[in-house]
């Protein structure tokens, strides 16, 4: 049983680009949530997505979007990329219809540098 | 792989005793907690939850201890191996939202 893959798990980017990352939940799983990591710190939401719509977000700005598929894979595009975005960027996902509030199970993340 | 903690709070423990790694968290309306350990270049890993009608839920060689009154949480390793080095998080949820706040995360470094 295949856990949550993401892709690329490196990426350097310049300043001002654009990037997507992407994520295939775990086999089974319909939620998926993305986190940032900086280093030596705790993952931040960025937001959720269910059903193909963002559901939830946290205190990050428009340059942060998203996208599921029909499939429940996810991907995060940021755009306009400044030196603070460089961090660990994971992928979470869940199971939510029926089974109530459970952990997520996460990926090993993408590492975005941004020179 | 790449550290995932280079600044945060660091346990020491000499393998085989225990370990006890603490949390605060921030919202008296959290109604489950989680410990995630994170291990360098891999994302966190799910050890041992807990809801808030609870005050202390028991795994294999973990308990975590929650204490709503001073919005406290603890996870205690017993026997401390060295595959316990990790970074851990403790991870809080707010009523159903399935959004996940994390603390800041405490290295755990097991001594020989």
């Amino acid at each position: 049983d295949a856990g949550v893959t993401q892709s690329p798990t490196h990426l350097i980017k310049t300043r001002g680009q654009q990037v997507t990352l992407r994520c295939s939940p775990k086999s089974g799983h319909d939620t998926v949530s993305w986190y940032q990591q900086a280093l030596g710190q705790g993952p931040q939401f960025i937001f959720q997505y269910y059903e193909e719509e963002e559901r939830q977000r946290g205190n990050f700005p428009d340059r942060f979007s998203g996208h599921q598929f029909p499939n429940y894979s996810s991907e995060l595009n940021v755009n306009a990329l400044l030196l603070g975005d460089s961090a660990l960027y994971l992928c979470a996902s869940i199971l939510r219809v029926g089974q109530g509030v459970q952990g997520y199970t996460f990926g090993s993340g993408t590492r975005l540098t941004v020179v | 792989g790449e550290s995932v903690g280079l600044h945060l709070p660091t346990l020491s423990v000499q393998e085989g005793d225990n370990s006890i790694i603490n949390c605060a968290y921030s919202n008296s309306a959290s109604d489950y907690f989680i410990w995630y350990k994170q291990e360098s270049g891999k994302g966190p890993q799910f050890i041992i939850d807990i809801r808030s009608n609870m005050d202390k839920r028991q795994g294999q060689r973990v308990t975590v201890l929650l204490n709503k009154t001073v919005k406290h949480l603890s996870l205690q390793i017993a026997a401390t191996q060295p595959g316990d080095s990790a970074v851990y998080f403790c991870a809080e949820n707010f009523a159903g939202t399935y959004k996940y706040i994390f603390g800041t995360g405490t290295r755990l470094k097991v001594l020989a």
